[in-house]
């Protein structure tokens, strides 16, 4: 299986702020990674697919990029209803589709 | 507008088997898509339990594949989840989801259904 690692497991930031995210995988995943926001008692939502493509209707705050093993996302100035949890997900070597374990993306 | 909901039993005994259906609208169950099963136990990550093709073809999560089957109910444009042998570690929130064919990243999910195994 390939294993997803994101960096850090939790993170505290201040509205207007420009957070990254990193994901990386165990193995190549080429360009095969999505990223999904999860907020309390909900579904996750994609944000980003094919690590930089933008989901309709997602602020354009939101980017991704990377390929091969190390994938950032990033949010380039933070409002308060981006403090939620990000999870990254590869899809190029399964089964297993892999998620990584969450990033909790807290109010400072 | 694609929509997805779960429904079944929200409690289940322990060995016994967890079944949830899974209602899609908005897009035919016979569309070049897979359709999945996800879950979370609370407070931790997701899990990827498997998919299945319109076609019928399906792949599963190694670690379930023994316990676990995915099915498709064309006439009632669903799809359904089984997983036998249930433990207390199968208490979670089940989602099904819609993934796109080549890419497999999910953009349309149910709101999830709780599952909690206990006798």
């Amino acid at each position: 299986d390939i294993q997803m690692t994101q960096s850090p497991s939790s993170l505290s930031a201040s509205v207007g702020d420009r957070v990254t995210i990193t994901c990386r995988a165990s193995q190549g995943v080429s360009r095969y990674l999505n990223w999904y926001q999860q907020k309390p008692g909900k579904a996750p939502k994609l944000l980003i697919y094919a690590a930089s493509s933008l989901q309709s209707g997602v602020p354009s705050r939101f980017s991704g990029s990377g390929s091969g093993t190390d994938f950032t996302l990033t949010i380039s100035s933070l409002q308060p209803e981006d403090f939620a949890t990000y999870y990254c997900q590869q899809s190029y070597r399964m089964p297993p589709i892999t998620f990584g374990q969450g990033t909790r993306l807290e109010i400072k | 507008q694609v929509q997805l909901q779960e429904s079944g039993p929200g409690l289940v005994k322990p060995s016994g088997t967890l079944s949830l259906t899974c209602s899609v609208s908005g897009d035919s169950i016979s569309s070049t898509n897979w359709w999945t099963w996800v879950r979370q136990p609370p407070g931790k990550g997701l899990e990827w339990l498997g998919e299945i093709y319109p076609s019928g073809g399906t792949n599963y999560n190694p670690s379930l594949k023994s316990r676990v089957t995915i099915s498709v109910d064309k006439s009632n444009n669903q799809f359904s989840l089984r997983l036998s042998s249930v433990t207390a570690a199968d208490t979670a929130v089940y989602y099904c989801a819609r993934a796109l064919s080549v890419t497999r990243y999910f953009d349309y999910w149910g709101q999830g259904a709780l599952v909690t195994v206990s006798s």
